[in-house]
């Protein structure tokens, strides 16, 4: 079946450094990836989503690449802030549904 | 501002209770999905839905029960909770994708369930 991990669980970093954050899949089938950033006790919220037809995609302050021929895909976060401190996981899918790998827990440094 | 509404953030039930979840969303999504969060495991699905008064079983249904009488609403039963079910139950919803068209899951907060 399909599978989406993250490489770590928890991951520091100094205020004002950039995060990577990295996400690995299974199923060559997926073709819509997402990043989301859970706050403590909230529910996921949205940061970017890419297609399969994309090796990179730019928001404000985050990155996230795709690498289709390892099942790679990774998030960075441009000077890291406090108010990025979360846990961040990456879902892949198709069709209707996706899979959501278990996190990794992003604390940053003051 | 567009959202996804579950009615408890923190329940409390005894062993054997029957308890209702209820989530509702005010974007005219056709999807809509229930999940598990323990740490650990992330995500798990419980139970999705497709459409009015269907239903499709995730990969952890055992024990759970949902209903979808209104696009609107997606309510997840337990129907005799247990210590194990005690978990962050998350309700989310989307736009069925067509064809290359894609949409992500838009979440609620968050019950968390203590079962005693």
């Amino acid at each position: 079946g399909e599978s989406v991990g993250l490489h770590l669980p928890t991951l520091s970093v100094q205020e004002g450094d950039n995060s990577i954050i990295n996400c690995a899949y299974s199923n060559s089938a997926s073709d819509y990836f997402i990043w989301y950033k859970q706050e403590s006790g909230k529910g996921p919220q949205f940061i970017i989503d890419i297609r399969s037809n994309m090796d990179k995609r730019q928001g404000q302050r985050v990155t996230v690449l795709l690498n289709k021929t390892v099942k790679h895909l990774s998030l960075q976060i441009a000077a890291t802030q406090p108010g990025d401190s979360a846990v961040y996981f990456c879902a892949g899918g198709w069709d209707n549904q996706f899979y959501f790998g278990t996190g990794t827990s992003l604390t940053v440094i003051p | 501002d567009v959202k996804v509404t579950q009615s408890s953030r923190y329940l409390v039930k005894r062993t054997g209770e029957k308890v209702f979840l209820e989530c509702v969303q005010d974007m005219d999504h056709e999807n809509m999905f229930w999940y598990r969060q323990d740490p650990g495991l992330g995500l798990r699905l419980i139970y999705f839905s497709y459409d009015v008064k269907m239903k499709e079983k995730g990969d952890i249904p055992e024990g759970y029960s949902v209903s979808r009488e209104k696009k609107e609403r997606f309510s997840l039963i337990l129907e005799s909770a247990s210590t194990n079910q005690t978990s962050m139950y998350l309700c989310a919803s989307s736009f069925k994708n067509r064809g290359a068209l894609r949409s992500g899951y838009t979440f609620g907060s968050g019950t968390r369930l203590t079962v005693v």
